[in-house]
């Protein structure tokens, strides 16, 4: 397995329902990020959550991570179809902060 | 303030041929990263510049690819007589010069460049 796996792979809801995602790791980590990428385009920056920290909001983001369990999860509350789009997980670790390992991502589809 | 520019967006190219992927940073940014995306995976770091300089390519596969970040210009990832498995979708990433100790620099993306090897 790598590291940074999330799961579901793929997540289905209505529009307004809250969608949570989840992300698990290996190794000890730097920090966590959160990327959307939306089909065909590049990633954008959501959220960064380091090793110390257990819950971060931002917006309408909630990220949180247990570093006991090597996992953190995503939710987004009251979603919109804008939000459909695949969320990956990425982590650094050791020295190499700046290298990103990211997981395959779950792909979010909120119908309106 | 233009994000990170990356051209061309689609590249076809047939088995044997060259790939040369550009990358232009976002202004004021000195460091870049290039990462790999295959079908239905994550990216996958493959080799990190600073202007002139290489500083990590432990994901670079050790023949056919080489990236270069020189003093005037976008970035260019290279690589030659391409095969099949090398389609995939090939990410930039620029960030400011890094800050001191474990603080960590966002690292901001640009659109990719889709390779399809016919």
């Amino acid at each position: 397995s790598q590291q940074g796996e999330e799961d579901p792979q793929a997540l289905s809801i209505q529009e307004g329902e809250n969608a949570t995602m989840n992300c698990s790791y290996k190794t000890s980590i730097n920090n966590l990020q959160w990327y959307r990428q939306n089909s065909g385009r590049g990633l954008v920056h959501l959220i960064l959550i380091r090793s110390n920290e257990r819950e971060k909001h931002s917006g309408r983001l909630r990220v949180t991570l247990d570093t006991s369990k090597k996992s953190s999860s995503l939710l987004i509350t009251a979603s919109r179809a804008a939000d459909t789009a695949s969320y990956f997980c990425a982590t650094s670790s050791g020295g190499s902060n700046y290298k990103l390992t990211f997981g395959k991502g779950t792909l979010l589809t909120v119908n309106p | 303030n233009a994000g990170v520019m990356q051209n061309p967006r689609h590249l076809v190219r047939r088995r044997g041929q060259e790939a040369r992927l550009r990358c232009s940073p976002m202004k004021g940014h000195s460091h870049v990263y290039w990462y790999r995306q295959l079908p239905e995976e994550g990216l996958k770091f493959m080799v990190y510049l600073q202007k002139e300089n290489i500083i990590d390519e432990s994901g670079m596969p050790k023949e056919r690819f080489s990236a270069e970040f020189p003093k005037e210009g976008p970035s260019i990832l290279r690589i030659q007589q391409v095969v099949r498995g090398d389609s995939a979708a090939y990410f930039c990433a620029s960030s400011p010069p890094r800050l001191a100790g474990p603080a960590y620099n966002e690292q901001f993306f640009g659109p990719g460049t889709r390779l399809t090897v016919l």
